[in-house]
């Protein structure tokens, strides 16, 4: 089925520890986004690309990196863990229009991530 | 910048009763206005959209319209269900197609 998958779907981490959370869509969408989702929080977004070969932060950008790796990939990685980010980590995709159309997104099924 | 506020929750109902969860937003420009929905252990999915104002997005059973005089999406259904239990993200997307979301508002369907 069409859509966006994540992996792993479940992540235990020591403080820093390295990682990194796949994320791929067959949709032939142009932006990818990685939110987290906290408690109280809602999602906020962290990084996102608009286009292969561009990638911009987002609200909460510290402690992440991102490589859009061809239009299809978007990874996350976290270079020294730390327990502020245990969270739900969500992968998105759109297709984007600069008119504003409302295109909305799909999303991944999360990666649960715990730092200890 | 643009923001999007929803009532907090959780808000407890009875199957068959009728659920209405306020959103408002300040935004520049015209946003697209969308309401998504997490059910337990899942990812979020599109329940509805609105890109226009008096625009009504409807799915399930659910509508909601667009008020720019108000600057509010405020998402309704006359009868829920216990399947209806999850938590509800009222969001807009800017000019670029930036999507913004609420801090979500979880709805629980009693029996």
């Amino acid at each position: 089925n069409a859509g966006v998958t994540q992996t792993p779907k479940f992540q235990v981490l020591k403080t820093g520890q390295s990682m990194t959370l796949q994320c791929a869509q067959d949709m032939n969408h142009n932006s990818m986004y990685w939110y987290r989702q906290d408690p109280g929080m809602g999602l906020r977004l962290i990084y996102y690309s608009a286009s292969e070969g561009t990638t911009d932060k987002g609200e909460v950008p510290n402690g992440y990196n991102v490589s859009r790796l061809n239009k299809r990939e978007f990874s996350l990685r976290l270079e020294s863990a730390a327990p502020s980010q245990t969270s739900v980590y969500f992968c998105a995709s759109s297709a984007n229009s600069p008119l504003g159309q409302g295109y909305g997104y799909t999303f991944g099924s999360g990666t649960r991530l715990t730092v200890v | 910048g643009n923001s999007v506020t929803q009532m907090e929750g959780p808000v407890t109902l009875s199957e068959e009763a009728f659920l209405t969860i306020n959103c408002t937003y300040t935004a520049t420009g015209y946003p697209s206005l969308f309401w998504y929905v997490q059910y337990p252990g899942e990812g979020l999915q599109l329940l509805l959209k609105a890109t226009k104002a008096d625009d009504k997005g409807s799915n399930k059973g659910f509508e909601a319209t667009y008020r720019k005089e108000t600057t509010s999406f405020h998402l309704e259904k006359g009868s829920v269900q216990v399947s209806d239990s999850a938590v509800y993200f009222c969001a807009l997307t800017d000019s670029w197609g930036k999507l913004q979301f609420g801090a979500g508002t979880q709805v629980v369907v009693t029996p």
